[in-house]
Order: C-alpha cells, then structure tokens, then sequence
C-alpha cells in the first residue's frame, strides 16, 4: 500500500466552476502526477511534480493547473470546468530508486454537465 | 520522444487458453517497460516490469514478458486464463536516466470467457 489518498473520489459540478481534486500521500515521495483516463485514450499525463513548489507541464496541461505547497499534497485545479474535462483522475507517486514504478490512487471521477 | 502501442483494444479468451496482449513501444534511449492491470472502479497496479538485465520477466498472477530490441516489443502473456484475469492492461515505457516520464499505451480489455 503505497499510501495514496484522492478526495473527492466523485464529483458532479457545472460548466464554468472551479474544481479542485486533492492527491495526499503517506510516504514522503518527491515525484507525484496527475493524469487523466478516457476511453480510447489510455492515461494521459496532466502535470507532474518533482518536489515542493516545483512543478511542470504533461501533455494535457491546458485548462488545468497544480500546486504543491507540502511534499504530502499535490492539488490540480480546473479554474472554470468545461464538459471535456469530464474525466477519471488519477493521481500518482513514483517509488524510490531509479525505475519510475508508480503507484496510483483509486482515481476520482469528475463530471462536468 | 517516446510512444507505446498496443494493438487490438479489446480480446478475448476462453478460460484455460494463452493469453497474448500486444505492446510496441518507440524510445530514444534504453527503456524501462511496464505492463500495469486495472480492475473496474479502481487504479492501476503494477503486474511487472523490464528495466535491464534478463530480458523475460515474471510478473504477478502468473504473467511473463518478454523484451525484444530489436523488434520494440514487450508483449504480455499468461499460459491458461483464469476468470479473474479479465481487467483491462495497460503498457508504459519510461526512459532510462534522467527524468522518467512515463507514457502510457491506450490499454487492452481483456474479457475470458468460460
């Protein structure tokens, strides 16, 4: 269990809202991300960070944006939801050593009507 | 850049039959490849991995792969299907040094039928 919570774990919101999906991790880990999964899609990488206050953009970054003020948080934000952002969310650490195994969370599913 | 493919996005199998999930991948430098499995409503787990060394791994669950240079290959395969293995895989490559981004191929439903 590699410690990773995601709150909500659902969400149903409106266009133009803001929403905030939160990733908390038990074990200390430097590298967390978030990615998106849609069918036909596979999971794609949104943001990912490498340590506090240190982040960088993943291959669908646009309408989104992510903080990290803790090592244990890692937060991503849509600032105003569109129907595309519909989506399961998936947050992510990588484990220690050199093989960028990582481990996900139960994912949170967002629906924006 | 770094891509990974796998080919047909559902199979099917009978229980006790071989099951073979395709994986190509495309890297600049040496790889580190995954096959990660995804049960309904939950995330994904890591069945195994290649990242050097002996080129057929064993995974969970009585999965194996194999890396194959010199065709770009890391297929999945498991001898006899069991009901419980019907989930949905998915295959990653990261590059080896640096900074690993991992990429993730568009996933494979595998259904077993009895």
């Amino acid at each position: 269990d590699a410690g990773i919570t995601q709150s909500p774990r659902h969400k149903v919101t409106e266009t133009g809202t803001p929403v905030t999906l939160r990733c908390h991790q038990t074990e200390n880990h430097r590298y967390m991300y978030w990615y998106r999964q849609d069918p036909g899609h596979g999971l794609r990488l949104i943001h990912y960070s490498y340590g506090v206050k240190d982040t960088d953009k993943g291959e669908v970054s646009d309408g989104y944006s992510v903080s990290r003020s803790k090592t244990e948080d890692f937060l991503l934000t849509l600032e105003s939801a569109t129907s595309s952002q519909t989506s399961v969310y998936f947050c992510a650490i990588r484990s220690g050593g050199d093989t960028g195994e990582l481990f996900f969370g139960e994912g949170s599913r967002l629906t924006v009507l | 850049a770094q891509s990974v493919t796998q080919l047909g996005s559902h199979v099917s199998v009978s229980e006790g039959a071989l099951v073979l999930l395709r994986c190509n991948y495309s890297s600049s430098v040496p790889p580190y490849l995954f096959w990660y499995v995804q049960y309904p409503n939950q995330g994904l787990q890591l069945l195994l991995k290649y990242t050097t060394g002996a080129t057929l791994v064993k995974g969970i669950n009585g999965f194996e792969a194999e890396f194959k240079k010199s065709e770009t290959s890391f297929h999945l395969t498991k001898p006899s299907a069991h009901m419980s293995d019907a989930a949905e895989y998915f295959c990653a490559v990261a590059s080896s040094g640096g900074y690993q981004k991992v990429t993730f191929g568009t996933g494979t439903k595998l259904q077993v039928i009895p």
